[in-house]
């Protein structure tokens, strides 16, 4: 079973708004992470937050963690329609080395 | 710099076939490697993973297996194609000790079609 779940399945936005994903986890972790898909391709690293850290920030994404709710958020403030991706949140479950996603979030960002 | 190669890009394999995927990393030493299939519109789910030549961890019973013969090759394969099988497949990497506290590294992917 997938130990994270991302929140919501799909959102589209116009292009200029603030697109936020939630990311919910099952077990105790080490770090989260945050990664983009676009459509047939691999995926790209976005940001990784560890245990003790609240939040942090890249460019314009802000990710959020709340390790006694055992979410994460991902904010991409001001949209561009080359943000329209697949976003994964990944975590460590059962040990640092075993690395799972979460089901996603396929984000459209309409010009 | 460090690559990561995948191929093939596209595999169309008949039910029963056998089935052999590559992925290697270069400029780096010691990566831990790791297998994920993905489901049309769907999440990614851990197949396998090694932190050293020769350690495979097996994350889900299945059809698959993966095999590491040298420090920066990965292989996945199958003696027998089932329809369930079909998927994209992807190789990741991350440094020496990595896992989660490191970033992984993608390949392209293999969109494997089993008919």
């Amino acid at each position: 079973s997938q130990q994270g779940e991302e929140d919501p399945q799909a959102l589209s936005i116009q292009e200029g708004e603030n697109a936020t994903m939630n990311c919910s986890y099952k077990t105790s972790i080490n770090n989260l992470q945050w990664y983009r898909q676009n459509s047939g391709r691999g995926l790209v690293h976005l940001i990784l937050i560890r245990s003790n850290e609240r939040e942090k920030h890249s460019g314009r994404l802000r990710v959020t963690l709340d390790t006694s709710k055992k979410s994460s958020s991902l904010l991409i403030t001001a949209s561009r329609a080359a943000d329209t991706a697949s976003y994964f949140c990944a975590t460590d479950y059962g040990g640092y080395q075993k690395v799972t996603f979460g089901t996603g979030t396929k984000l459209q960002v309409i010009p | 710099s460090q690559t990561i190669h995948q191929w093939p890009a596209t595999l169309v394999q008949p039910v029963g076939s056998p089935l052999s995927l590559e992925c290697t990393v270069e400029g780096t030493s010691n990566p831990n490697l790791y297998w994920y299939r993905q489901a049309a519109g769907r999440g990614l789910q851990l197949l396998f993973y090694s932190v050293g030549i020769g350690q495979i961890s097996s994350e889900v019973p299945q059809n698959l297996s993966a095999s590491r013969p040298q420090d920066r090759q990965f292989i996945l394969s199958s003696k027998k194609l089932l329809l369930s099988d079909s998927g994209f497949y992807l190789c990741a990497w991350t440094g020496q000790g990595g896992g989660s506290n490191e970033k992984l590294f993608f390949g392209s992917g293999t969109q494997l079609s089993v008919l």
